[in-house]
């Protein structure tokens, strides 16, 4: 079963415009929630990554907002570019856990 | 230049053949991983190492096999008796400590002849 749930599964959005992922977690012992950015025919890459004591965190253009009582996170893309299109993964581990545990995947679309 | 190297890119499997994976890294991490990606399922773990010599099952290892005889490699073995081997194959290394992030390599697609 998996342990994080991600969607949407894809999403097209106009250059300039905010595209949104959502995942949700039931593990109360994840407390590490990455995302990884990956291109086709390539390896993922870390994008930004947050902790629990945290509500929000921002780089660049990507923010991840965390809810912890709903046990879930998002990724925000501000102003989106056609360099932005790829597949964006969720996922979340343990401090004592060397696993991480992957969402399905989003495929973002950004149309110029 | 510092990373992981996978090779090689495309690999073509016959039936009831065994292939195997390679998997380099010259980061000094300590943990590797391997995970198998289909299309729309995001990363499955097949197998990880935290230390040379030692390694643990992921979530769906039948009809694979691995080894972890130096730090720096972490091969990955699809045996004949994976029935469906055709995925697109992901190694990982991870430093252990405070630092969480897991470095990917590449890829190797897997095609079955």
């Amino acid at each position: 079963q998996q342990q994080v749930k991600q969607s949407p599964q894809s999403l097209i959005v106009q250059k300039g415009g905010i595209s949104i992922i959502n995942c949700a977690y039931e593990n109360t012992a994840f407390d590490y929630f990455p995302w990884y950015q990956q291109f086709p025919g390539k390896g993922p890459a870390l994008l930004i990554a947050i902790r629990p004591d945290v509500s929000e965190k921002k780089e660049g253009r990507f923010t991840i907002s965390f809810n912890k009582s709903a046990k879930q996170f998002s990724l925000h893309i501000m102003d989106s570019q056609p360099g932005d299109s790829a597949t964006y993964f969720c996922a979340a581990s343990g401090s004592n856990d060397y696993k991480l545990s992957f969402g399905a995947g989003t495929t973002v679309t950004v149309r110029a | 230049d510092g990373g992981i190297t996978q090779s090689p890119k495309y690999l073509f499997r016959k039936e009831g053949q065994n292939v195997t994976l390679s998997c380099e890294q010259n980061l000094n991490h300590d943990a590797m991983y391997w995970y198998r990606q289909d299309p729309g399922q995001g990363l499955r773990l097949i197998y990880y190492s935290q230390i040379v010599n030692d390694f643990q099952k992921g979530d769906i290892a039948e009809g694979y096999s691995v080894s972890r005889e130096k730090k720096e490699s972490f091969p990955l073995t699809v045996t004949s008796a994976q029935k469906n081997p055709t995925a697109f194959y992901l190694c990982a290394s991870r430093r252990t400590g405070s630092v969480e992030t897991q470095y990917f390599g590449p890829g190797t697609r897997l095609l079955v002849l």
